[in-house]
């Protein structure tokens, strides 16, 4: 897994597997989370997004769970396919106190490696 | 198609000059970005804008400039006093407001020779 800051992890799987990438956010009043996924050489895209008022959330074959006690947030892929490997970077948002701009934090990723 | 574009892909700098990066988003976005990626890093602010005509510094603002002059359009200026530019460079634009996400460009690299 990864955590907001720290280098950068690798996560290798066989195709067909389910992948669990995870991440420790830094700030507990942070209220929306993001989960990107970047290939080498492209911009990041977006997966799945989840608000601080849920638990889990499911896309298409894409899970994300948040656990607000331990500041951990997940991101559970089913059946991985070679298309999957990528470099997969969670974001957290925080809701200024005092107004002012929204600025989404990201961590430094996680390498997902799916062999055929 | 709607979308965010950068331009150019790849871009070579001498060092000592100053570089422009083009972001250009037809999304009618509010608010545009400009990031830093090192290889195995994950992204660093450089700016970001909210609205036309104003911008705000991020973490590692020192050596780079923009401008904000159309809704459309935040240009990143690498001028020849960021020590270290070579890097993969992102731009991003999303809807004012805690709950959407940002749309990248797909990035210019740029390596000073």
């Amino acid at each position: 897994g990864e955590s907001v800051g720290l280098h950068l992890p690798t996560l290798s799987v066989q195709e067909g597997d389910n992948s669990i990438i995870n991440c420790a956010y830094s700030n507990s009043a942070s209220d929306y989370f993001i989960w990107y996924k970047q290939e080498s050489g492209k911009g990041p895209q977006f997966i799945i997004d989840i608000r601080s008022n849920m638990d889990k959330r499911q896309g298409q074959r894409v899970t994300v769970l948040l656990n607000k006690t331990v500041k951990h947030l997940s991101l559970q892929i089913a059946a991985t396919q070679p298309g999957d490997s990528a470099v997969y970077f969670c974001a957290e948002t925080i809701r200024p106190p005092s107004g002012g701009s929204y600025i989404p934090t990201f961590g430094r990723g996680t390498s997902l490696i799916v062999h055929p | 198609d709607g979308g965010i574009t950068q331009s150019p892909k790849y871009l070579f700098r001498k060092e000592g000059q100053n570089v422009t990066l083009s972001c250009e988003q037809n999304l009618n976005h509010d608010a545009m970005y400009w990031y830093r990626q090192d290889p195995g890093q994950g992204l660093r602010l450089i700016y970001y804008s909210q609205i036309v005509n104003d911008f705000q510094k991020g973490d590692i603002a020192e050596g780079y400039s923009v401008s904000r002059e159309k809704k459309e359009s935040f240009p990143l200026t690498v001028t020849s006093a960021q020590k270290n530019p070579t890097a993969f460079y992102l731009c991003a634009s999303r809807f004012s407001g805690l709950y959407n996400e940002q749309f990248f460009g797909p990035g210019t690299r740029l390596t000073v020779l």
